[in-house]
């Protein structure tokens, strides 16, 4: 069962921040907040990912709260081009033969002239 | 840099053939190994996993099953394929210590008629 809650859409308009949110109430100290996103059904493509700071790079900056229950991608200046579907995912890896990524349903994000 | 290729990127097979889906990663040793299924208009569901070779963590009851051979190959399989089969199929890595990013290939979409 998937360990985080989207929003199943939102709009954005072109050049506007676009903020994600993401629920993940139970999740556990020793695990790691992924962001992807997937295009056409083409293989999902990494956004970020963090464990208690907040993160930045070139795509995106991800903001975890303290209590770590929940955390927002932002997309500082939207395009077009980043219409796709979000995925906001927890990474179980509680032993050795245990680590995998379990998606959720993700936030499909239509940005908008 | 490491690589991941996936084949063959589109079959159509008919009810009740074999199933045969390659997955090789160079550029890197002893990665953790994933496949998923997207049926159509739907999410990403882990099928299995592998964190060894000769290791296979299953996620879901089915028809298909997976090997690894070789450290950077995985293979999905089927002995006798169900219309319910169809959907696109996406093999990951990663490098296998948590906190590092998961790759995905590009995918082979699958038609059972």
């Amino acid at each position: 069962d998937a360990k985080t809650t989207q929003p199943p859409s939102m709009d954005c308009a072109e050049g506007r921040a676009a903020n994600l949110p993401c629920n993940h109430s139970t999740i556990s100290g020793n695990e790691y907040v992924y962001w992807y996103r997937q295009i056409h059904s083409q293989g999902p493509q990494y956004i970020i990912h963090g464990l208690k700071n907040n993160e930045t790079n070139e795509m995106a900056s991800l903001i975890i709260t303290e209590d770590r229950k929940s955390s927002t991608l932002i997309l500082p200046h939207a395009t077009l081009r980043d219409t796709a579907v979000y995925y906001c995912i927890v990474r179980v890896a509680s032993g050795y033969n245990t680590d995998k990524l379990i998606f959720g349903t993700g936030t499909r994000l239509q940005v908008f002239p | 840099s490491q690589t991941i290729h996936q084949w063959p990127a589109t079959l159509v097979q008919p009810v009740g053939s074999p199933l045969s889906l390659e997955c090789t990663v160079e550029g890197t040793s002893n990665p953790n190994l994933y496949w998923y299924r997207q049926a159509a208009g739907r999410g990403l569901q882990l099928l299995f996993y592998s964190v060894g070779i000769g290791q296979i963590s299953s996620e879901v009851p089915q028809n298909l099953s997976a090997s690894r051979p070789q450290d950077r190959q995985f293979i999905l399989s089927s002995k006798k394929l169900l219309l319910s089969d169809s959907g696109f199929y996406l093999c990951a890595w990663s490098p296998g210590f948590p906190g590092n990013t998961i790759y995905f290939g590009e995918g082979s979409w699958l038609t059972v008629v």
